[in-house]
């Protein structure tokens, strides 16, 4: 238990739906992470938020919309996905001072049919 | 940005140490060493993160050289449940930015 939960744990969805991942962390930590880890890949960077700020985008699809709407919470909301989006959605939280001290939570798993 | 190189897989018996290395040999002066691992279908976990002094806690010990151009994870007395991706990742310690994770290596424990 790292203080930092994801809901849900799994999610099938078809490529015309919409959902959200969402991300609560319990550390009082003020920055948040979005991570994307595909098969056999390493983890990449989507999204970073700072104090409720959006302070970095990987170069990642508008199909992929983050929301921060305070320090503990934060939301991936996903819409027109692909089948090669399909992947583990990590979420991980830190303080701002301490940004490679990272805590992860357990990740979605993500099936886009 | 500083890259790190790690073998790709390495074997330990149990109960015995493991000396995970990486080199980072164009690491810059303001750049730490961080160590996380990753162990099947669970989010990374930070392990330990030092400078240029070695340093020690509940869970490994990190030795950096002299010159800082590598170093070495030390898992004491491994266990199965060690059995893990192991990331080195080299960067600054400063606000707005994130890890970046390279391959790693995997560490895999036998009785």
């Amino acid at each position: 238990e790292t203080g930092v939960t994801q809901t849900p744990r799994h999610l099938v969805m078809g490529m015309t739906n919409k959902k959200s991942l969402k991300c609560e962390q319990h550390l009082g930590h003020n920055a948040m992470y979005w991570y994307k880890q595909s098969a056999k890949k390493p983890l990449e960077l989507m999204f970073v938020y700072n104090f409720k700020e959006q302070t970095e985008n990987n170069s990642v699809p508008s199909r992929f919309s983050p929301e921060c709407p305070n320090s503990s919470h934060l939301f991936l909301h996903l819409h027109t996905l692909q089948p090669e989006d399909s992947a583990l959605y990590l979420c991980a939280s830190s303080q701002v001072g301490s940004a490679y001290e990272q805590y992860f939570g357990p990740g979605t798993r993500l099936t886009v049919t | 940005d500083a890259k790190t190189t790690q073998p790709p897989s390495m074997d330990c018996a149990e109960g015995r140490a493991a000396n995970l290395p990486c080199n980072h040999s164009t690491i810059s002066g303001n750049e730490y060493v961080y160590w996380y691992r990753q162990i099947h279908s669970q989010g990374p976990q930070y392990i330990i993160h030092g400078l240029k002094n070695n340093e020690t806690n509940e869970m490994a010990s990190l030795i950096i050289t002299e010159d800082r151009k590598s170093s070495t994870l030390i898992l004491p007395h491994a266990t199965l449940r060690d059995t893990a991706v192991y990331y080195c990742i080299v960067r600054p310690n400063q606000a707005g930015t994130a890890l970046i994770f390279g391959k790693g290596t995997t560490l895999s424990v036998s009785s």
